[in-house]
């Protein structure tokens, strides 16, 4: 059974700062998801991949599989970053995901 | 191309009566998973179903819950005798086919089960 540790747990930060959100996990995977929850609402997916770096907007996800660790980044964060990011991975094509707790993030004006 | 469409959204059911939660998967995905998220809680994976067929249940509750998704219609997640912690949010996401090496999943807007 996979351990996802994300962290940190909670994050506030003034609006233009660099944020980074690290997740690590327990056993190999095939895939890593980003999600973005706002509270009371869905869940968006963010990012998916299984190797090196993906960029959308100001959002950057980096994996590191040998060190079984993940990175997000937020470029010139902003208050409408404010929201619960999620890591989750999956061992297998069919696998359900598992999920870690979540990083309550929080940008001042 | 509609998303992961759940309904009802928000539920309100008194203890011992039962709770029907559904998930319509996005064209073309036949592939539902189903997950809930306690209150202060992370979430957590339940059951994953093809079209008349369960996959993986190892996340369901051994009583009071059980999933479907029949040939035609929704997926249907059914909490029979609900008690007050039953209450959670609960998301469906939906696969195009996980047999490959990726697995992505599009989440619905899920429902908010208040047991009373």
């Amino acid at each position: 059974k996979n351990e996802v540790e994300q962290s940190p747990q909670n994050l506030t930060a003034q609006e233009e700062e660099f944020i980074t959100i690290n997740c690590s996990y327990s056993v190999g995977i095939s895939a890593l998801h980003w999600l973005q929850q706002h509270p009371g609402g869905g869940i968006v997916s963010l990012f998916m991949l299984s190797s090196g770096k993906k960029k959308h907007g100001r959002l950057i996800a980096t994996i590191n599989i040998q060190e079984k660790h993940s990175s997000l980044h937020i470029t010139a964060s902003h208050p409408r970053d404010s929201a619960v990011y999620i890591c989750a991975v999956t061992g297998g094509g069919a696998d359900g995901l598992t999920f870690g707790k979540g990083t309550h993030l929080i940008i001042q004006p | 191309n509609a998303g992961v469409m759940q309904n009802p959204r928000h539920l309100v059911r008194r203890r011992g009566q039962e709770a029907r939660l559904r998930c319509s998967p996005m064209k073309g995905h036949s592939h539902v998973y189903w997950y809930r998220q306690l209150p202060e809680e992370g979430l957590k994976f339940m059951v994953y179903l093809q079209k008349e067929n369960i996959i993986d249940e190892s996340g369901m509750p051994k009583e009071r819950f059980s999933a479907e998704f029949p040939k035609e219609g929704p997926s249907i997640l059914r909490i029979q005798q609900v008690v007050r912690g039953d209450s959670a949010a609960y998301f469906c996401a939906s696969s195009p086919d996980p047999g490959v090496a990726y697995n992505e999943q599009f989440f619905g807007p899920g429902t908010r089960l208040t047991v009373l």
